[in-house]
């Protein structure tokens, strides 16, 4: 069973508009949700982070957005840049699950120039 | 400050031969270690993690071992490896405390079964 959903494998934006990235989540016990940034043959990379407290975290050109009623939160980037263009995974923890993440599939982002 | 290492970059290993990744970290004490695999079209799955020396917890029965033989060593290890072995293995770190600070993940490393 998925407990973290991004239901878009791929994303393509047009540079400087804004991308908008989806998650949702089925465990109404998580309370910490997390995004990573993944460039392929690399690590994921820590992006942005909001607690279940909040319902927007942001961060530059990262803005996070929780709405714990749809059990839903999503990532945007404005403006976007062709670096953007990366692998995104969404996750989430709780503290029943001793703080490890779980992760979504992925949504791999192109920002083309 | 902190770093990860984790080797080798790639593999390619024929069935049924042996596994062995290591990952260390440096830079602190009594990290929270972490083995996750991202398989091709799927997401990243935790397979084994650990707070401790020789304290192990897997999530995912499967053809897989760890073992934390040091307080900065993570090894993932396999006797016999299989063709759904194949994946791309991240090792990851945290403070014991940290898990709201996210996860610090290797460079990972891509293993082909042939």
């Amino acid at each position: 069973d998925q407990q973290v959903k991004q239901n878009s494998p791929s994303l393509s934006v047009q540079e400087g508009r804004i991308s908008i990235l989806n998650c949702d989540y089925t465990n109404s016990m998580f309370d910490y949700f997390l995004w990573y940034k993944k460039y392929p043959a690399e690590g994921p990379t820590f992006l942005i982070s909001i607690s279940s407290i909040k319902d927007k975290n942001e961060d530059g050109r990262f803005t996070v957005f929780l709405n714990k009623s749809a059990k839903h939160l999503s990532l945007h980037i404005v403006p976007s840049q062709p670096g953007d263009s990366a692998v995104y995974f969404c996750a989430a923890s709780s503290r029943r699950s001793q703080g490890n993440l779980i992760f979504g599939k992925g949504t791999k982002l192109s920002v083309k120039p | 400050s902190q770093t990860i290492h984790q080797w080798p970059a790639t593999l390619v290993q024929p069935v049924g031969s042996p596994l062995s990744l290591e990952c260390t970290v440096e830079g602190t004490s009594n990290p929270n270690l972490y083995w996750y695999r991202q398989a091709a079209g799927r997401g990243l799955q935790l397979l084994f993690y650990s707070v401790g020396i020789g304290q192990i917890s897997s999530e995912v029965p499967q053809n897989l071992s760890a073992s934390r033989p040091q307080d900065r060593q993570f090894i993932l290890s396999s006797k016999k490896l299989l063709l759904s072995d194949s994946g791309f293995y991240l090792c990851a770190w945290t403070s014991g405390t940290g898990v709201y600070y996210g996860y610090t993940f290797g460079s990972g490393t891509r293993l082909t079964v042939v």
